[in-house]
């Protein structure tokens, strides 16, 4: 059974703070994706990454940075907290390769307020 | 980019009943198509993924459906039960090998 965990499932921080938010993955997946959901919004794509090292940017990135330094490991990183990044935000992965090897499995986000 | 929608927003239907969700994407270049259930406060689970050479899949009492020339697909639920309560999100993936984009979703309530 695929697991991917998130090091929070609540989160309170204060404006400014620098937040990380940690994801793992046990399936050896190559892709892994962060997304932000907000009512009425939907998920939004904020980065994704291919491989270690490698990072691509989503739909809305501005105000986060990403790190993978390790295969099973994804970090989304905020770099100085502010209130409207006050989110539910979800990892996903998913192996490499098209057809039904794409199916994304997900995390059970973590809800993140930022006071 | 691939805009998707979902209609309707929400729904809210006695348990037996056969219910159909519906979702479409601006662009026919789609490859995949998948649906994805989400419970309250919980993260996304994978119901059923058509490939683009697909018409349809099934998975016990679910159907999807998938007609790219149109830009539509379709989840049918036969005989609701309240357990399938929850909000389901439909997404596709354009030419970008992983990334998908996904609709707002639709919130079904179903009562006994």
């Amino acid at each position: 059974d695929v697991k991917v965990t998130q090091s929070s499932r609540y989160l309170v921080k204060r404006t400014g703070e620098k937040v990380f938010l940690e994801c793992v993955q046990d399936m050896d997946h190559e892709n892994m994706f962060w997304y932000r959901q907000d009512p009425g919004l939907g998920l939004r794509l904020i980065y994704f990454s291919y491989d270690v090292k490698m990072k691509e940017k989503g739909d809305i990135p501005e105000g986060y940075s990403v790190s993978r330094e390790k295969k099973e490991r994804f970090s989304l990183i905020l770099e100085s907290a502010s209130t409207n990044q006050t989110s539910m935000y979800l990892c996903a992965s998913s192996p490499r390769g098209g057809g039904r090897r794409e199916t994304q499995y997900f995390g059970p986000g973590t809800r993140l307020l930022v006071l | 980019k691939q805009e998707v929608t979902q209609i309707p927003a929400a729904l809210s239907v006695p348990e037996g009943e056969n219910l159909v969700l519906n979702c479409s994407f601006t662009d026919s270049a789609i490859y995949n198509l998948q649906w994805f259930r989400q419970d309250p406060g919980k993260g996304l689970t994978s119901l059923l993924l058509i490939q683009s050479s697909q018409r349809e899949q099934t998975s016990g009492r679910l159907n999807a459906s998938l007609d790219k020339s149109s830009g539509r697909s379709t989840l049918y639920i036969a005989a609701s039960q309240p357990g399938d309560s929850a909000t389901y999100l439909c997404s596709g993936r354009g030419s970008t090998l992983g990334r998908l984009y996904f609709g707002r979703g639709t919130q079904l309530t179903v009562w006994p």
